[in-house]
């Protein structure tokens, strides 16, 4: 079964750091560019950051450059993003996804929540 | 980059068709051929449903269809059906290795 999963999410404080994890199964990761798309509550979906596969192009939303930092291991078929200094506006849900040649998220986790408060 | 411009809610009774438009800039959507749509339940996954404008991927009916016009991008679920109630999202390329998602738009099906 095709699956991406999510994990390392939580309650965090303001200008605390989080390390989210995404997982592939069921396919060859390596062979896709990887993706990180948030939701905030009562929000709509914002693509947040990418990664090449041969993981050293990586492209970032203006909000988070500097911040955040995408990273993967194509041999644990992993992806990853380190998120830095959190603000109370970075919570959300944070999905992994893949993306095809057409530039469309065509695989999607189930998402971890991501909380930033005092 | 600023989120492409979705109305935000249509609806329409079962059986009927509904279009959602999602309007860009000539850097975007009017820029690419790389447009896709993306139904969202609260809850669960994002799922894709059109990409390159108006292909379906494999498993989506093709009462689902997309198209373009200039900088607007559109989405026309055909026969609507219960379980279509959800959240519409479009997404354009920006020509600079970045996505831009639009703000979404919730469908009610009467």
């Amino acid at each position: 079964e095709v699956q991406l999963v999510e994990s390392g999410g939580g309650l965090v404080q303001p200008g605390g750091s989080l390390r989210l994890s995404c997982v592939a199964s069921g396919f060859t990761s390596s062979r896709q560019w990887m993706n990180w798309v948030r939701q905030a509550p009562g929000k709509g979906l914002e693509w947040v950051a990418n990664i090449k596969q041969d993981g050293i192009e990586k492209y970032y939303v203006d909000s988070v450059k500097g911040r955040f930092t995408i990273s993967r291991d194509n041999a644990r078929n992993s992806a990853y993003l380190q998120m830095d200094s959190l603000r109370v506006e970075d919570t959300a849900v944070y999905y992994c996804a893949t993306l095809t040649y057409s530039w469309d998220l065509d695989k999607w986790g189930q998402g971890t929540l991501v909380t930033v408060s005092s | 980059q600023s989120a492409l411009i979705q109305p935000r809610s249509v609806s329409g009774s079962p059986g009927q068709s509904v279009t959602i438009s999602c309007t860009g800039t000539s850097s975007d959507i009017g820029a690419s051929t790389f447009v896709s749509w993306y139904q969202h339940h609260p809850g669960q996954a994002p799922r894709l449903i059109i990409y390159n404008v108006f292909k379906w991927p494999s498993g989506v009916p093709d009462r689902f269809s997309g198209s373009k016009s200039g900088n607007t991008a559109s989405l026309t679920i055909s026969g609507l059906q219960a379980e279509d109630e959800a959240d519409y999202y479009c997404c354009s390329y920006t020509g600079r290795y970045t996505l831009v998602f639009g703000g979404g738009t919730k469908l009610t099906v009467l």
